[in-house]
C-alpha cells in the first residue's frame, strides 16, 4: 500500500533562509506524489505534483521538489523563505482511488 | 467558477444530534471525497465517490454516511454525533484523467460536538 512519512512536525527558519521539508514515500508502483499547502483556517492548495515526467518539479510560490527513487524521497525546498510561507505543508501519494496524506509539517518563518 | 464549496462553515452539535454537511463542485469532476483533519494526523479519508450514485468507504467510515445523488453534490451525514467526531471536515474533488489526479479542496467545515 502507498504511504508517505513527513519528517518533522515543526520546522522553523529565518526569513531569507533555505526551506527544506522532508517527505519519504512507500509505494509498490511508480508513485504520483504531491505537496499541498494549508494556510490558517483555509483548505488545501496544490503546490506541485510529480507524475513521472521530470524528476525536479517546480511549483507555485518559488517551491520545488525533487523525486529521488533511490532514496524514496520527495523533499520540498525553497531557496529563500518569506514570511508569507508560514503554513502547514502536506505531502501526499496517490493510491488507486484517492490520496494518502502525511501528518503535515508546520513551517514557521522568523523575521 | 466557485470550485468546491462546503456548507456550513461552522457547526456546534450536542452528543446524539444529527446533521448533514453539503459539498458542491462546479468543475464536472467525477470523483469526490470527504476527509477529516485532526491535529498531528493529517487528512484521513472518510468516504468517497467515483461517480453519481456510487459511494465507498475510506479509512475512517464509522459513524458517517454519504450520498451522491447528483454529480456535483456529495453529502456527509452524521446520524448520532459523538465528541470523537469533533474535527475539521474537508471535501475534495478530482477528475481522473491520465497523469492528473490532484484533488481540489473546499474551505472546510469546523464541527464541534459537545
Amino acid at each position: 500500500a502507498q504511504s508517505v512519512t513527513q519528517l518533522g512536525s515543526h520546522v522553523s527558519v529565518s526569513e531569507g533562509a533555505l526551506v527544506l521539508l522532508r517527505c519519504n514515500y512507500s509505494s509498490s508502483v511508480p508513485p504520483y506524489l504531491f505537496w499541498y499547502v494549508q494556510y490558517p483556517n483555509k483548505g488545501l492548495q496544490l503546490l506541485l505534483k510529480y507524475t513521472s515526467a521530470a524528476t525536479l518539479v517546480k511549483g507555485i510560490n518559488g517551491f520545488e521538489a525533487e523525486f529521488k527513487k533511490s532514496e524514496t524521497s520527495f523533499h520540498l525546498t525553497k531557496p529563500s523563505a518569506h514570511m508569507s510561507d508560514a503554513a502547514e505543508y502536506f505531502c501526499a501519494v496517490r493510491t488507486s482511488y484517492d490520496m494518502r496524506f502525511g501528518a503535515g509539517t508546520r513551517l514557521t518563518v522568523k523575521p | 467558477n466557485a470550485g468546491v464549496t462546503q456548507t456550513p462553515k461552522f457547526r456546534v452539535l450536542k452528543t446524539g444530534q444529527s446533521m448533514t454537511l453539503l459539498c458542491a463542485q462546479d468543475m464536472n469532476h467525477e470523483y469526490m471525497y470527504w476527509y477529516r483533519q485532526d491535529p498531528g494526523m493529517g487528512l484521513r479519508l472518510i468516504h468517497y465517490s467515483v461517480g453519481e450514485g456510487t459511494t465507498a468507504k475510506g479509512e475512517v467510515p464509522d459513524g458517517y454516511n454519504v450520498s451522491r445523488l447528483k454529480k456535483q453534490n456529495f453529502l456527509l451525514g452524521l446520524e448520532s454525533a459523538a465528541p470523537s467526531q469533533t474535527s475539521v471536515y474537508f471535501c475534495a474533488s478530482s477528475y481522473p484523467t491520465s497523469g492528473s489526479y490532484e484533488q481540489y479542496f473546499g474551505p472546510g467545515t469546523r464541527l464541534t460536538v459537545t
